[in-house]
């Protein structure tokens, strides 16, 4: 069973650049949520997705970010016209749809690490 | 607001040498803590999770425990590949987002 994959690993853009980051879930699960992890601070969330539904987006900055997951395909983070203070590591973490649960465990990728020069 | 505060922020240990990482936190009906351990350039990787005070879970030399206001990552007998950052969460909110403090990042030396 793979785990959660993103792509691309490594992204280096220009400064007004658009990036676009991949997330594809675990098999089964119907989650997502994407984290930043800016240099030398903690993770934070950005937004949660269900499938073709933005739930919470309280975390993510007003401007030039977006999301989204579709029916098919992968969850994208898409950040327009990048500066340098969005240099830092993006996960995507998934969690599985478990009718009558509380909570489920969120298993994290191997992240995007978005460059700006 | 709830906040999750680790420490020490790092710690160096000799193998075999064991120690405890804490986790403190505020928030308003804790419904579950987690524990990552987190290598360099790679994602967190699960650990535990916990959801009411007094439990406690077990995973080869990790023990992590939960009182009312903070976990402990218990490590016994570390051994070099137990170097890492180890990132403590809370879930928060009905979207269950997660509020992460900063890590410990621990070495263990041969």
């Amino acid at each position: 069973n793979a785990g959660v994959m993103q792509n691309p690993r490594h992204l280096v853009r220009r400064r007004g650049q658009e990036a676009r980051l991949r997330c594809s879930p675990m098999k089964g699960h119907s989650h997502v949520y994407w984290y930043r992890q800016l240099p030398e601070e903690g993770l934070k969330f950005m937004v949660y997705l269900q499938k073709e539904n933005i739930i919470d987006e309280s975390g993510m900055p007003k401007e030039r970010f977006s999301a989204e997951f579709p029916k098919e395909g992968p969850s994208i983070l898409r950040i327009q016209q990048v500066v340098r203070g969005d240099s830092a590591a993006y996960f995507c973490a998934s969690s599985p749809l478990t009718a009558g649960s509380s909570y489920n465990e969120q298993f994290f990728g191997p992240g995007t690490r978005l460059t700006v020069l | 607001e709830d906040q999750v505060t680790q420490s020490p922020e790092a710690l160096r240990l000799q193998e075999g040498e064991s120690s405890s990482l804490n986790c403190s936190y505020t928030v308003s009906g804790l419904r579950g803590l987690f524990w990552y351990r987190q290598d360099p350039g790679k994602g967190p990787e699960f650990l535990f999770t916990l959801y009411s005070a007094g439990e406690e879970k077990e995973k080869e030399r990790l023990k992590a425990t939960l009182t009312k206001k903070e976990s402990f990552l218990h490590i016994t007998a570390p051994k070099p590949e137990d170097s890492a950052t180890y990132l403590c969460a809370v879930v928060r909110g009905a979207t269950n987002k997660l509020i992460f403090g900063t890590g410990t990042l621990l070495a263990v030396q041969p």
